[in-house]
């Protein structure tokens, strides 16, 4: 079974502080991604990842920003953090192949908390 | 801009019965369709998949797809405590490059 583990599961952060919130996969997928879900809203797309180096803007990038140093890895930045990014951001990874496509395998969840 | 849109929002059914989500979507370019379930508290996990018009059927779970419509839907036979959960589809935005574009959800209860 694909693993993608993220950290931390849940983080409280005060507004204006800096949150980074980290993703690892194990799959050797090509594309990962960072979703938020809050009520009403399903899940909408922050940022995603074709491969190592690569970040490109999802539907709602304002305030955050992404990384993928390597295959395994990608992380979401938040610079100056605010009181309505509050949500359960969740980490993806998926291959883009044939049937696969739209395929994702779903991290845990990390609950991030803005006072 | 892709627009799905989940009904309904919420369903709660006996066990045994019949269940029937909807999904509509806006781009007729979409060549994926998927759902996904989500218990509480978990991640959401892909449950099947569709690609062409018509039907798909594994096990107790029912796929149809009408691209003309812009429509597909679930249908789940025998529905099970088990089956309680969130479940969202999801749409391709028209390109292989697996991003998808998710409904809000329809919030699934079965009662023993």
């Amino acid at each position: 079974e694909a693993a993608v583990t993220q950290s931390p599961r849940n983080k409280v952060a005060v507004t204006g502080g800096k949150v980074t919130l980290s993703c690892n996969q194990t799959n050797n997928h090509n594309n990962m991604y960072w979703y938020r879900q809050d009520t009403g809203h399903g899940l909408r797309l922050i940022h995603y990842s074709y491969g190592a180096g690569s970040t490109e803007k999802g539907d709602i990038p304002d305030g955050y920003k992404a990384s993928r140093p390597s295959q395994e890895n990608f992380s979401l930045i938040l610079e100056l953090a605010t009181p309505s990014q509050t949500s359960v951001y969740f980490c993806a990874s998926g291959d883009a192949t044939g049937r696969n496509t739209g395929q994702l395998y779903f991290g845990e969840g990390s609950k991030l908390t803005v006072l | 801009q892709q627009n799905v849109q989940q009904s309904p929002e919420s369903l709660i059914v006996p066990e045994g019965a019949r269940t029937s989500l909807n999904c509509t979507f806006s781009d007729s370019a979409s060549q994926y369709f998927w759902w996904y379930r989500q218990h509480s508290g978990k991640a959401p996990k892909a449950l099947m998949s569709i690609f062409s018009n018509g039907e798909k059927e594994e096990g107790r779970f029912t796929i149809h797809l009408n691209k003309a419509s812009l429509h597909f839907s679930l249908h789940i036979r025998d529905s099970q405590p088990s089956d309680s959960a969130l479940y969202l589809c999801a749409v391709d935005r028209g390109s292989a490059l697996g991003r998808l574009h998710f409904g809000a959800g329809t919030q699934l209860i079965v009662i023993p």
